[in-house]
């Protein structure tokens, strides 16, 4: 089946720093989706990219979809305590199903 | 407002019992999930539907069930409850409207289950 690998796994920085994290695919992906998911709480979704090469930005927080449509990245700006989080990459399988990541975990140090 | 919710939020249980955890969406959307999330391996797809009386096995269904009697709900159950079993379940649903799919999964507050 298909599989979606991101990384890092965790990541710790101090509040203020950038933060990126990386969804990798085998195959070419129709779209791509991220959730966050604060701590105790239930994924929220933030974004689907859809276009090769593709980049949105929300307020700190800018998405990118590859050229080869394999890959996606987030990336946080000056990260804040209330970024902390995990947040994972869903792929779209071939039917109406999206196969998430493992997920980023980030912890932002005051 | 519209939303999805799931009970109970906690349960605690003995192996081989069975357990219904219920989620009930007011989205009116078509499809709907059970997701199991455990640390190191994200969320995992159990069933899913796309419609009443419509139900399909994910990537993780052995010892799990769901119906779909009615748009609104579709209760997980764990037929004969193992450790394996001890998990946070998340239920979803999603719309896919015309041509595009609009694709957005929203997700209830989760069901923490712990199989003694």
């Amino acid at each position: 089946g298909q599989q979606v690998m991101q990384i890092p796994q965790y990541q710790h920085v101090q509040e203020g720093e950038d933060f990126t994290t990386y969804c990798n695919s085998s195959t070419t992906l129709s779209n791509i989706q991220w959730y966050k998911q604060r701590p105790g709480g239930h994924p929220v979704f933030l974004i689907q990219l859809v276009k090769s090469g593709e980049v949105k930005k929300q307020k700190r927080l800018t998405f990118q979809f590859g050229e080869a449509k394999k890959n996606s990245s987030l990336h946080i700006t000056a990260t804040q305590t209330t970024d902390v989080g995990t947040y994972f990459c869903a792929q779209r399988d071939y039917g109406q199903n999206f196969v998430f990541g493992p997920g980023t975990r980030l912890s932002v140090l005051p | 407002d519209a939303e999805i919710t799931q009970s109970p939020r906690h349960k605690i249980t003995e192996t081989g019992r069975q357990v219904t955890l219920a989620c009930h969406q007011t989205w009116n959307h078509n499809n709907m999930f059970w997701y199991r999330q455990d640390l190191g391996h994200g969320l995992r797809l159990i069933h899913y539907s796309y419609g009443v009386q419509d139900t399909n096995k994910g990537e993780v269904s052995d010892g799990y069930s769901v119906s779909r009697s009615n748009t609104e709900d579709l209760p997980l159950t764990l037929e004969s409850a193992a450790s394996s079993q001890t998990s946070v379940y998340f239920c979803a649903s999603s719309e896919v409207s015309g041509g595009a799919s609009t694709d957005t999964q929203y997700f209830g507050p989760g069901t923490r289950l712990t199989v003694l």
